[in-house]
């Protein structure tokens, strides 16, 4: 069976800080997927990336960035210098890239992020 | 803009009515999904469907059933709402062969009384 943990239930930090959110996940699959959804206070699901498994190059996008790492079971997500728009909920999830699982997310809890001014 | 609409955002309902949730979506995704949100528990996977009239249990489809007749619209049924059902639902859709890419609903917060 899949698994996503987030360890971190809230995180609180001060605008301009950076934050790293913890992701760890188990799977018997060869081939699979990780993702990153951000849900705002308002309550819909934002989708931030995709990482296949065979690709553990690390991701920069603008503030946001992933470090994937097969031989930890991690992919982690930083926001550097944050803003107080970045204050949300966010998802790490799973998918097996085939059978009869292909397209169903597994998410993880969810780590509350409250950047203040 | 694409859009996933949620019929209701606040329902209340008593214990043993049925219940409706509906969902459309105006991409048409082939893909549609019904997870339910709980503190702690992260976002669960109810049920699914790949096409019209094409439907598969989630990881908890207990006490819930599902409808497609038409490709935008998915609906979630509780067909006798209990205590332990009062969540937060969220609707989803996805494209085909695009693993992953979900485009969700703002979500309907039942709560059974």
């Amino acid at each position: 069976a899949q698994k996503v943990t987030q360890a971190q239930t809230e995180i609180s930090v001060v605008e301009k800080e950076d934050v790293t959110l913890d992701c760890v996940y188990e799977t018997r699959d060869t081939t699979y997927y990780l993702f990153w959804y951000k849900q705002p206070p308002s309550g819909e699901l934002v989708f931030l990336i995709r990482r296949n498994s065979f690709d553990e190059q690390n991701e920069i996008s603008g503030r946001y960035s992933w470090n994937f790492q097969k031989s930890t079971s991690s992919f982690n997500f930083t926001i550097t210098a944050s803003q107080v728009v970045d204050s949300a909920v966010y998802f790490c999830a799973l998918s097996s890239a085939g059978g009869t699982s292909y397209g169903k997310l597994t998410f993880g809890q969810g780590t509350i992020l409250t950047v203040h001014p | 803009d694409v859009k996933v609409t949620q019929s209701s955002r606040y329902l209340v309902k008593r214990t043993g009515e049925k219940v409706f949730l509906e969902c459309v979506q105006d991409m048409d995704h082939e893909n549609m999904f019904w997870y339910r949100q709980d503190p702690g528990l992260g976002l669960r996977l109810i049920y699914f469907s790949y096409d019209v009239k094409m439907k598969e249990k989630g990881d908890i489809p207990e006490g819930y059933s599902v409808s497609r007749e038409k490709k935008e619209r998915f609906s979630l049924i509780l067909e006798s709402a209990s205590t332990n059902q009062t969540s937060m639902y969220l609707c989803a859709s996805s494209p085909p062969l695009v693993v992953g890419e979900l485009f969700f609903g703002e979500g309907s917060r039942l709560t059974v009384l």
